[in-house]
């Protein structure tokens, strides 16, 4: 049962244009938000986070969207770059921090290539 | 420069043999994370330890062991028992409460 859903494996874009990448949830309790980037053969890297308490959080040219009510959020960059080819992972983590319930529950992935 | 290491970076074994892969960080997180990275898969829990001398099961803990002797130390040990152990593996840690993790660079771990 994933709790954490990145539905699209792959997107392309072309540099200079806005790549949006986008993370559905099921679980509610849910209270924090994070994105990771992550290129081959290297550990993933923090991006950006967004509290449950806000809809929008903006560093430079990344932007994450959260909307509660529909269980989603999104990740914009404006403009691309194709040193932002790398694979983004969407992460949530539960409210009740301490035991199992405290780790971070990753999507699957999607990969980002950003053509010149 | 405080961070988290793992080593080495590719490891071959065997099949039935049992291969250890080391995690080191020094930034004083109170948790530390073992994932493995498969293609399509994202990021899957193998274990987690919250504090030393204490660790729990993840989501795929089969054929996998840990132990968390000391605070800047957490290895792995991929077993025999293990039947699909290639991978890329990552290791993370976290501060108490904190919101997020830091990755180690990883370790991809062939069986030939």
């Amino acid at each position: 049962d994933q709790q954490v859903k990145q539905n699209s494996p792959s997107l392309s874009v072309q540099e200079g244009r806005i790549s949006i990448l986008n993370c559905d949830y099921t679980n509610s309790m849910f209270d924090y938000f994070l994105w990771y980037k992550k290129y081959p053969a290297e550990g993933p890297t923090f991006l950006i986070s967004i509290s449950s308490i806000k809809d929008k959080n903006e560093d430079g040219r990344f932007t994450v969207f959260l909307n509660k009510s529909a269980k989603h959020l999104s990740l914009h960059i404006v403009p691309s770059q194709p040193g932002d080819s790398a694979v983004y992972f969407c992460a949530a983590r539960h409210m009740n921090y301490g035991g199992s319930q405290g780790n971070l529950i990753f999507g699957k992935g999607t990969k980002l290539s950003v053509k010149p | 420069d405080g961070g988290i290491t793992q080593s080495p970076k590719y490891l071959f074994r065997k099949e039935g043999q049992n291969v250890t892969l080391s995690c080191e960080q020094n930034l004083n997180h109170d948790a530390m994370y073992w994932y493995r990275q498969d293609p399509g898969q994202g990021l899957r829990l193998i274990y987690y330890s919250q504090i030393v001398n204490d660790f729990q099961k993840g989501d795929i803990a089969e054929g996998y062991s840990v132990s968390r002797e000391k605070k800047e130390s957490f290895p792995l040990t991929v077993t025999s028992a293990q039947k699909n152990p290639t991978a890329f593996y990552l290791c993370a840690s976290s501060l108490e409460g904190a919101y997020g993790y830091t990755f180690g660079s990883g370790t991809r771990l062939t069986v030939v």
